[in-house]
């Protein structure tokens, strides 16, 4: 199993300029989660998903959009970048069960700079 | 507001001693904690959890302690070993909301030889 797989690992971008990153998993959970990471800021989450075809907004959702057409794949797009997008982005899946909670996987990461 | 902490940006120990890295949260509808591990350019990988009905929940040489009344949990790593070199994430979710977690900002251990 590949687990979480990020593309692209690595993007620059000009102030402006839209972009997709995708998220793939084979482990068939039901959560996806996409995650930004700033310097001494933490992990923040940005919007997730519990299941096909539905997203909800987390912590910090503005600038983003998403999109979960297929249960195995997550989308994150940005519509216009600003330079304040310039982060690391992780993306995550989980299985869901009731009365259980269980740990997130998480993706190697996508390094975005805005310029 | 943050509502998970970890105060201590670095901690520094040498390889065989007892690393105890430190957590405090303010929601009090968090009932489920976890530590992630982060190497660099990797994403975070899962640790050891515990549960609110417990105070403390053993995996090897790690031992994650709950207080709940302080609100506090720390993770001990006995003995401790360069590969443990890393950033530790505290992170707590809260019953309804199951599947969003809130992350501390996280502590970077060094392991010295």
């Amino acid at each position: 199993n590949a687990g979480v797989t990020q593309t692209p690992k690595f993007r620059v971008l000009k102030t402006g300029q839209s972009m997709t990153l995708l998220c793939a998993q084979d482990m068939n959970h039901e959560y996806m989660y996409w995650y930004r990471q700033d310097p001494g800021m933490g992990l923040r989450l940005i919007h997730y998903s519990v299941g096909e075809g539905t997203t909800a907004k987390g912590e910090v959702p503005d600038g983003y959009n998403v999109s979960r057409l297929k249960k195995q794949n997550f989308l994150l797009g940005l519509e216009s970048a600003a330079p304040s997008q310039t982060s690391v982005y992780f993306c995550a899946s989980s299985y869901s069960h009731s009365g259980s909670i269980d740990e997130q996987f998480f993706g190697p990461g996508t390094r975005l700079t805005v310029l | 507001d943050q509502q998970v902490k970890q105060n201590s940006p670095s901690l520094s120990v040498q390889e065989g001693r007892i690393s105890i890295l430190n957590c405090d949260y303010t929601n009090s509808m968090f009932d489920y904690f976890l530590w992630y591990k982060k190497y660099p350019a990797e994403g975070p990988t899962f640790l050891i959890s515990i549960s609110s009905i417990k105070d403390k929940n053993e995996d090897g040489r790690f031992t994650v302690f709950l207080n709940k009344s302080a609100k506090h949990l720390s993770l001990h790593i006995v003995p401790s070993q360069p590969g443990d070199s890393a950033v530790y994430f505290c992170a707590a979710s809260a019953g309804g909301s199951n599947y969003k977690l809130t992350f501390g900002k996280g502590t970077l251990l060094t392991v010295n030889p």
